[in-house]
């Protein structure tokens, strides 16, 4: 049983550019919910998306945007960039029903300069 | 609102000694979750242990136990005989139960075990 994978490990990107992360959920997990690690802070809720649809949102603006495939793969857009996204991204994968078994991949280390 | 309150960021201890993580939290939900993560250097979220709110008992797993009294709305964490592979940052998180919650993270508390 594979666990939940994220790509890339780690990415630098200029303020106002776009990016794309990646996450492949844990074999038999349908949902995938997203969160921000900021330096020394604890993870932020992002979205969770269930279905192929959004399932929920945190306080980020607009320009975090997602997607959820057939497959239950996911990918999180921001549109763009400013500085402060500089952070870890760390997804997760569950069963639906609640937040019984959240598993965690290892996240994307994104740096904005 | 919900929140998860770890007052102490940072701890050091010299190995095999006992610590302690505290986790405070607030929620109007009758019923909860509540869960500890391990995040080492690595950066990925171990799960640790999720507590049901209905279920008060404590919990014991080789050197990590845990403590869940509901009067206080604390959730702590002890490691006993700490070793160095147990540094790390540790999150209390809570969540309520329905398919759309979200996990509502602490701020961490970074233990340093000391050889």
């Amino acid at each position: 049983e594979t666990g939940v994978t994220q790509s890339p490990t780690h990415l630098i990107k200029t303020r106002g550019q776009q990016v794309t992360l990646r996450c492949s959920s844990q074999s038999g997990h349908n949902t995938v919910s997203w969160y921000q690690q900021a330096l020394g802070q604890g993870p932020q809720f992002i979205f969770q998306y269930y279905r192929e649809e959004e399932n929920g949102r945190g306080n980020f603006p607009p320009r975090f945007s997602g997607l959820q495939f057939p497959n239950y793969s996911s990918e999180l857009n921001v549109n763009a960039l400013e500085l402060d996204d500089s952070a870890l991204y760390l997804c997760a994968s569950s069963f639906p029903q609640g937040a019984g078994g959240y598993t965690f991949g290892s996240g994307t280390r994104l740096t904005v300069v | 609102a919900q929140k998860v309150t770890q007052a102490q960021t940072e701890i050091s201890v010299v190995e095999k000694e006992d610590v302690t993580l505290d986790c405070v939290y607030e929620t109007r939900d009758t019923t909860y979750y509540l869960f500890w993560y391990k995040q080492p250097p690595s950066g990925e979220l171990v799960f640790l242990i999720r507590r049901n709110s209905f279920d008060e008992q404590n919990e014991i797993s080789g050197r990590y136990s845990w403590n869940f009294q509901k009067s206080t709305s604390s959730f702590n964490f002890t490691i006993t005989a700490s070793q160095v592979v147990d540094s790390a940052v540790y999150f209390c998180a809570l969540s309520g139960v329905n398919r759309d919650d979200k996990i509502i993270f602490g701020k961490g508390t970074r233990l340093h075990i000391l050889p």
